[in-house]
């Protein structure tokens, strides 16, 4: 079945670092999308991307829709506190099929 | 505008029960779905309803059900329980459904929180 390759699995920067992170498939996605989850808490949508190369922006995080339609990066840059948490990329297909990746967890080093 | 409820917040069961768990979506919205999160394999959509139907469905056994009332609550019901069903069950309410349009306008509970012994 369709499978999402999250990387970094975690991440240790300094405050005020820029942040990357990727999503990797063998299967082409119609729909890429970013979430962020806190602990005790459900995900919550931060990207939505729709075309293959578009790039979106939301404050300090930029995605990107990869021209082949198999991957997707998020970026943020200049890291603050409350950045830590579970980042969780998705891809959904042209059946309205949703896949996740297994997440990238952020920590910020004092 | 209250947010999505879940109930219960946690839930201890044994194999070979079952369990109901609940869900009040944000007033207004019309379609629920349903996800499991577990640290082996993350996050995984289960289904999604709207105006009572079932609209789209995950890859996960018939031990798995759902179903939708009148007033847009939604039930989710595990039978005969197995070990490798402990997870965080997520319930996530919005006001469109359909594919993008759902992901756009959802908004996720706390969860219910299953551990099967």
């Amino acid at each position: 079945g369709q499978q999402l390759n999250q990387s970094p699995q975690s991440m240790f920067i300094q405050e005020g670092e820029d942040v990357s992170m990727n999503c990797t498939s063998s299967s082409i996605f119609n729909t890429w999308l970013w979430y962020k989850q806190d602990p005790g808490e459900g995900p919550v949508l931060l990207i939505a991307l729709y075309k293959a190369g578009e790039l979106t922006s939301n404050g300090r995080l930029t995605a990107q829709f990869g021209i082949t339609r198999k991957d997707s990066f998020l970026n943020i840059s200049a890291s603050i506190p409350s950045d830590v948490g579970i980042y969780f990329c998705a891809g959904m297909n042209r059946d309205d099929k949703i896949i996740f990746g297994k997440g990238t967890r952020l920590h910020i080093l004092p | 505008k209250a947010g999505v409820t879940q109930t219960p917040r946690y839930l201890i069961k044994t194999r070979g029960q079952q369990v109901t768990l609940s869900c009040s979506p944000i007033s207004g919205h019309r379609s629920v779905s349903w996800y499991q999160q577990t640290p082996g394999q993350g996050l995984q959509f289960l289904f999604e309803y709207f105006s009572e139907t079932q609209r789209n469905k995950g890859n996960f056994p018939g031990r798995f059900s759902g179903r939708q009332f009148s007033n847009s609550r939604s039930e989710m019901n595990v039978s005969t329980l197995e070990l490798g069903d402990s997870a965080l069950y997520l319930c996530a309410s919005s006001l469109r459904a359909g594919g993008r349009y759902t992901q756009e306008t959802q908004y996720f509970g706390p969860g219910t929180r299953l551990l099967v012994l």
